[in-house]
């Protein structure tokens, strides 16, 4: 059984405040580190797929980078808004192409 | 371009009985999971099917089972329903291996 953890479990910021969450998963095996935003009754929404190690990618106020040697990977928020409200997932990537699912990050964003 | 579309949005079924979910990729795409969402699990992979070939199955019991037909949807069936079963189960596509995966609305299915 692989264990994918995200921590924290859930978070409360100011709008305008900058935050992170880290993702930890196996670091044998690796294929793709994917992650996703989860808003109250709509759709999981890919924010990134990450594959090397050492990559660093960004949409907007969103940016994630991967270590796939140690096994983590960091999302970070900039300037918060109530808009970005919802919850983060991880998910690793491993032979067969499973994806195996962290338990989220609850973000919540207080005008 | 339409998403994936998933029917029904909502289900609710008594023990013992069996329920069939159908899930309509984005056109053009060939891989199709589905996944279980609980409050206390999280979000689970149950399998996937590319071309109409089952790729990977996840831990959970035969009574869990799905296909896929030549023009990429997908139906998964559970039998024998147990209060167990009760969640929300989410099916995605994506074009190719290392693509973003494109969610659906998900089936809310209860029972009873």
């Amino acid at each position: 059984i692989l264990n994918v953890e995200q921590s924290p479990q859930s978070l409360h910021v100011q709008e305008g405040d900058s935050t992170n969450f880290t993702c930890s998963f196996p670091s044998s095996n690796f294929y793709a580190l994917h992650w996703y935003r989860w808003e109250t009754a709509k759709s999981p929404e890919a924010l990134f797929v990450m594959t090397l190690n050492g990559d660093e990618k960004k949409k907007g106020r969103i940016s994630a980078t991967l270590n796939t040697k140690e096994g983590y990977s960091y999302l970070y928020i900039k300037g918060s808004q109530p808009e970005d409200s919802a919850t983060y997932l991880c998910a690793f990537k491993h032979a067969g192409n499973m994806l195996t699912f962290g338990g989220g990050t609850r973000l919540m964003v207080k005008p | 371009k339409a998403g994936v579309t998933q029917t029904p949005r909502y289900l609710i079924k008594t023990r013992g009985q069996q329920v069939t979910l159908s899930c309509s990729p984005i056109s053009g795409h060939r891989s199709v999971s589905w996944y279980q969402q609980t409050p206390g699990q999280g979000l689970q992979f149950l399998f996937e099917y590319f071309s109409e070939t089952q790729r990977n199955k996840g831990n959970f019991p035969g009574r869990f089972s799905g296909r896929q037909f030549s023009n990429s949807r997908s139906e998964m069936n559970v039998s024998t329903l147990e209060l167990g079963d009760s969640a929300l189960y989410l099916c995605a596509s994506r074009l190719a291996d290392f693509h973003e995966q494109y969610f659906g609305p998900g089936t809310r299915l209860t029972v009873t």
